[in-house]
């Protein structure tokens, strides 16, 4: 149980146009969807936490217009990065919380996106 | 604001040995954590949680050990194989409403066949 999936694993784009990806819960309802994003050989850096039907939280330094976050239903969020430039190149990870849940979090296989 | 962080970046450990791996912390009003297990190129995986009420607490050839006095946490993997070499996070929520975790620098296990 609590399986998340994300979509695209991998996506390679030139500068300037805009990537969506996709963050599901397979198998359970999550009222809060979290991205992060992971540079090699780093930690997790939370970039924003997403409720179902609300705006999007964002943290401190990452610019909510480039990063788009819909969470339209309870088992789908999304992020896109608009205008992506080379320096978005990164490894952008979702996480989802169990609707009802505490606070664990079950993370998705992550995205790998190349900006050339 | 909490930071969590770890002692070790690497650790190298012979199969068959016990591994344990250790997290500090510095938010005192912590009162969940969890750790992580992530291999090259997929998002990390639960492995096990616990509470501030609880000073121990064992799964499957691992057990977490908090000890709030310190401010510390660890992992240890029983009987290490193979396939746990990863890198180990730990991750700890502040409560009090608050969903979001936050997460060590973590450390690396390689395991020698």
């Amino acid at each position: 149980g609590a399986v998340v999936s994300q979509h695209p694993s991998r996506v390679i784009c030139k500068s300037g146009t805009s990537v969506k990806i996709e963050c599901r819960s397979l198998d359970f309802q999550a009222t809060t969807m979290f991205w992060y994003r992971q540079f090699p050989k780093k930690s997790l850096m939370l970039m924003a936490t997403s409720n179902e039907g609300s705006k999007a939280t964002y943290e401190q330094g990452v610019e909510k217009d480039k990063f788009l976050i819909n969470h339209a239903s309870l088992t789908l969020s999304t992020l896109t990065v608009t205008s992506a430039h080379p320096e978005d190149s990164s490894f952008y990870i979702c996480s989802a919380r169990l609707q009802g849940g505490g606070e664990t979090q079950y993370f998705g296989p992550g995205t790998r996106l190349l900006v050339l | 604001g909490e930071s969590v962080g770890l002692h070790l970046p690497t650790l190298s450990v012979q199969e068959g040995d016990n591994s344990i791996i250790n997290c500090a912390y510095s938010n005192s009003a912590s009162d969940y954590f969890i750790w992580y297990k992530q291999e090259s190129g997929k998002g990390p995986q639960f492995i096990i949680d616990i509470r501030s009420n609880m000073d121990k607490r064992q799964g499957q050839r691992v057990t977490v050990l908090l000890n709030k006095t310190v401010k510390h946490l660890s992992l240890q993997i029983a009987a290490t194989q193979p396939g746990d070499s990863a890198v180990y996070f730990c991750a700890g929520a502040s409560g009090a409403g608050s969903y979001q975790l936050t997460f060590g620098k973590g450390t690396k296990l390689s395991v020698i066949p």
